[in-house]
């Protein structure tokens, strides 16, 4: 079963606009994921965010989560068209394993 | 490369066939675990093994699958008797265990089409 949902299913945006991802989920989580996959290949990790930490940044990435609201946000900042590509959330609860959600799409046109 | 990496990238194979797929991970990460993903969906669970364990298995995992690490470092997942449901993408991940929390990498992914 899929625990996260994602938000939007599908975002459109002109390169050099910020995209911002939503994600919930409904059990409690010992970390949560973020991925990119672009078609047909694997999934590339892209940061790491703990329970107990509300915010991070890599590079052109930040993500938050709210674990009292059980969600999390990515913001990608000056998209480029090469940012294209699913994003997935994933959550890691006690039992170790990554639980996806169904994605969301992002086009980002040049 | 010390990525994960996986054999074949893509299966094409008549219905009934087995098939197997090879995953080596990262070097010195101990957990491994195998993901499958259709069209439009995201990657769900199949299986993880810690070392040569398999400590939990999904139950999308039909008797046709099995998985094995057999000395803690590669990984292969069987399919015997494929269906055409079977068709789908299978993902191999690995992890070094923290209680900080592990960061999973992922292969790039067999593709299985059955005919």
């Amino acid at each position: 079963s899929q625990q996260g949902e994602e938000d939007p299913q599908a975002l459109s945006i002109q390169e050099g606009e910020n995209a911002t991802m939503n994600c919930s989920y409904k059990t409690s989580i010992n970390n949560l994921q973020w991925y990119r996959q672009n078609s047909g290949r694997g999934l590339v990790h892209l940061i790491l965010i703990r329970s107990n930490e509300r915010e991070k940044h890599s590079g052109r990435l930040r993500v938050t989560l709210d674990t009292s609201k059980k969600s999390s946000s990515l913001l990608i900042t000056a998209s480029r068209a090469a940012d294209t590509a699913s994003y997935f959330c994933a959550t890691v609860g006690a039992n170790s394993k990554l639980t996806f959600g169904k994605g969301i799409t992002l086009s980002v046109r040049p | 490369d010390t990525g994960v990496s996986q054999d074949p990238r893509h299966k094409i194979t008549k219905r009934g066939q087995n098939v197997t797929f090879r995953c080596d991970p990262i070097s010195e990460h101990n957990r491994l675990y195998w993901y499958r993903q259709t069209l439009g969906q995201g990657p769900e669970f199949l299986t993880y093994f810690q070392n040569e364990a398999q400590l939990e298995k999904s139950r999308l995992l039909s008797d046709r699958f099995s998985a094995e690490r057999p000395k803690g470092s590669f990984s292969t997942l069987e399919i015997q008797r494929t269906e055409q449901g079977d068709s789908a993408m299978y993902l191999c991940a690995s992890s070094q265990l923290q209680f900080s929390g592990n960061t999973i990498y992922f292969g790039e992914g067999s593709w299985l089409t059955v005919v």
